[in-house]
């Protein structure tokens, strides 16, 4: 099984400032999910890569699949930033297809106006 | 297409009384998971459905917990004899998956916050 870890666990920030969070899995994968969580609310999908970098906007995802890491970066925050932010990596494959993800405890973030 | 829907989004029930929560996947998504997450934790793999067969279920599914997709389009959870422990937030996602495709994107939908009391 893979194990997924992220940090920070919390992290605080004034609005403006340049956001990281970090996420590392022990069994190598093919791709990586970030997801975003607000409070009692639905997961939102944000990112799936699978090397390299993508940009949406104000986010950025980054992934090392030799180091089994992937940083979230997040420029110019926002108090609207401030959820859960959480990675998850396929456990495995049915049909030839990833299926089942095994998630990170999640990166609760607050930025503050 | 509104994406990934679920109802009820709260429900609060008494210890040992039955629920079943429902799960209406985007359309064309073959692929369909329950997923449990309990406070402070990340989502936990309950089962998945490729059409309207059940392909796997996690330990985590006891004899308590059933659910089907019977045509292959919404699907059902159902948990008997609710417990405390059964409190959580049951997500459902959906995907669609090509047979060799390697990747594809999970779909979330906004939840259903079960309390037992």
């Amino acid at each position: 099984k893979n194990e997924v870890e992220q940090s920070p666990q919390n992290l605080t920030a004034q609005e403006g400032e340049f956001i990281t969070i970090n996420c590392s899995y022990s069994v190598g994968i093919s791709a990586l999910h970030w997801l975003q969580q607000h409070p009692g609310g639905g997961i939102v999908s944000l990112f799936m890569l699978s090397s390299g970098k993508k940009k949406h906007g104000r986010l950025i995802a980054t992934i090392n699949i030799q180091e089994k890491h992937s940083s979230l970066h997040i420029t110019a925050s926002h108090p609207r930033d401030s959820a859960v932010y959480i990675c998850a990596v396929p456990e495995g494959y049915s049909g030839g297809s990833n299926y089942k993800l095994t998630f990170g405890k999640g990166t609760l973030l607050t930025v503050n106006p | 297409d509104t994406g990934v829907s679920q109802d009820p989004r709260h429900k609060i029930t008494k210890r040992g009384q039955n629920v079943t929560f429902r799960c209406d996947p985007i359309s064309e998504h073959n692929r369909l998971y329950w997923y449990r997450q309990t406070l402070g934790q990340g989502p936990e793999f309950l089962t998945y459905f490729q059409n309207e067969a059940q392909l796997e279920k996690s330990r985590l599914l006891s004899d308590r917990f059933s659910a089907e997709r019977p045509k292959g389009s919404f699907s059902t959870l159902e948990i008997q004899r609710t417990e405390q422990g059964d409190s959580a937030m049951y997500l459902c996602a959906s995907s669609f998956a090509v047979i060799g495709g390697g990747l594809n994107e999970q779909f979330f939908g906004p939840g259903t916050r079960l309390t037992v009391l």
